[in-house]
């Protein structure tokens, strides 16, 4: 089934100890997302790419930093992990539009949980 | 700024009843809605998705969409306790392809 693979499942790492959490999908979508998400918080975008191009959220902090080296790829560096930073990664795929109104397909990885310790 | 708000609950409800589930939004070129769930630890799994005014059923999940009053709901009949579970409002804006995410509403069903 095509699919959206996040690895790992759960990551623990050392405070100021880079880690990268990473995605891969087989739906072929041009669009992939970052997402962040909180204890008891809606997720929230941290940076997206529209096939190569990079799209940074304003308030995303300068600590994280995503590469995507193909279509299927899609990577999420942290540089210096804080306690702060703990929480569920999520990766997102999505195609462009069709008709008005359409779902663009979305479809979510099963998440990245990071500790921090 | 765009503004997606739902009512943090919890929101209990006896076993077989209707739960509903409510969203405003704060732009009005908004595009499409998405009704999401996500259990504990989860990733958000995709339920329901409306664009046009008006209801949208799936077996026991009603979308309700009114574009004038910038509010969607969700109704779910006969309440399992299966269904007890975060449901996150997520909208996408005209000219842009971003989800973005309300902080979702909890749901409890007892049996």
């Amino acid at each position: 089934d095509a699919m959206v693979i996040q690895n790992p499942r759960y990551q623990v790492t050392q405070f100021g100890k880079p880690v990268t959490l990473s995605c891969s999908q087989t739906l072929n979508h041009n669009v992939m997302y970052w997402y962040q998400q909180k204890s008891s918080q809606a997720p929230k975008l941290l940076f997206h790419y529209y096939d190569k191009d990079f799209n940074n959220e304003a308030d995303t902090p300068d600590n994280f930093q995503s590469r995507r080296p193909n279509t299927s790829f899609c990577f999420l560096d942290i540089r210096s992990p804080g306690l702060g930073d703990a929480a569920m990664y999520l990766c997102a795929t999505s195609r462009d539009g069709g008709p008005a109104g359409d779902h663009y397909g979305y479809t979510f990885g099963s998440g990245t949980r990071l500790t921090v310790v | 700024q765009k503004e997606v708000e739902q009512n943090s609950g919890p929101l209990s409800v006896p076993e077989g009843a209707i739960a509903s589930l409510n969203c405003t939004y704060s732009d009005r070129g908004s595009q499409s809605f998405f009704w999401y769930r996500q259990y504990s630890g989860k990733s958000p799994e995709l339920i329901m998705f409306i664009y046009s005014n008006g209801d949208k059923e799936d077996g026991r999940f009603t979308a309700q969409l009114n574009k004038a009053s910038q509010y969607v709901s969700l109704l779910i009949r006969d309440s399992q306790p299966s269904d007890s579970a975060t449901y996150l409002c997520a909208v996408i804006y005209t000219g842009f392809q971003k989800l973005v995410f309300g902080t979702g509403t909890r749901l409890l069903v007892s049996p």
